[in-house]
């Protein structure tokens, strides 16, 4: 069975400062992960995805993942926090096609940014 | 170009009532899939819905039940509301549901159930 871990429930960081949030999955086969931001009272936006191709992925606004496979990690990072990133952010893991077509979420992580 | 829209945002029902949640797919895609976000926690999958039919389901009991239209538009019931009910809900549409396809999420739905 799929699942994924967010460390840490709460993040603050000071403003201008690297952002690193944690996210580790359980998979069985090679899974595709996502990170999504959720602003109060919002639904959930993309901030990037992983399929399978490069390791390093881009995202909207500043944030990057890396996958490592040999640490079933794919922590999200952007160099410099702004005000404006404070939200909740979610980990996603989704199986290729021979298994279910759900998104099994993470209990997401808190940012708080510090001015 | 619309995105996924939602409707009613905001709903207060008491327990034993029924209610229904209404979705939108954004244009050109023909999937549909319901989570339910409880205070503090990520999101759950309740079920999904492709060419009119439930494809896959979450570990949510049948008063759980849904439906898609033609329009690939969705509504998600719930029947004998309970206390624990209570929760965000969410609809995310995709093209096809294939699971590297981006799942895009709607507002909410923010049901109280007293």
């Amino acid at each position: 069975a799929q699942s994924v871990t967010q460390l840490g429930s709460h993040v603050s960081v000071s403003e201008g400062a690297l952002v690193l949030l944690r996210c580790n999955y359980s998979s069985s086969v090679p899974p595709y992960l996502f990170w999504y931001v959720q602003y109060p009272n919002q639904g959930l936006q993309l901030l990037l995805k992983y399929t399978s191709a490069a390791t390093l992925v881009k995202g909207i606004n500043g944030f990057e993942a890396e996958f490592k496979k040999s640490e079933t990690s794919f922590h999200l990072t952007k160099p410099s926090a702004h005000m404006s990133d404070a939200a909740e952010y979610f980990c996603a893991v989704s199986t290729t096609p021979s298994g279910t077509y759900k998104y099994i979420f993470g209990t997401g992580t808190r940012l708080k940014v510090l001015a | 170009d619309a995105g996924v829209t939602q409707s009613p945002t905001h709903l207060i029902k008491t327990r034993g009532q029924q209610v229904t949640l209404r979705c939108s797919p954004k244009s050109g895609h023909d999937t549909v899939s319901w989570y339910q976000q409880a205070l503090g926690q990520g999101p759950q999958f309740i079920f999904q819905y492709y060419e009119e039919e439930e494809r896959q389901r979450g570990n949510f009991p049948d008063r759980f039940s849904g439906h898609q239209f033609p329009n690939y538009s969705s509504e998600l019931n719930v029947n004998a509301l309970l206390l624990g009910d209570s929760a965000l809900y969410l609809c995310a549409s995709s093209q096809n549901g294939q699971t590297k396809e981006t799942q895009y999420f709607g507002p909410g739905t923010r049901l109280l159930v007293l």
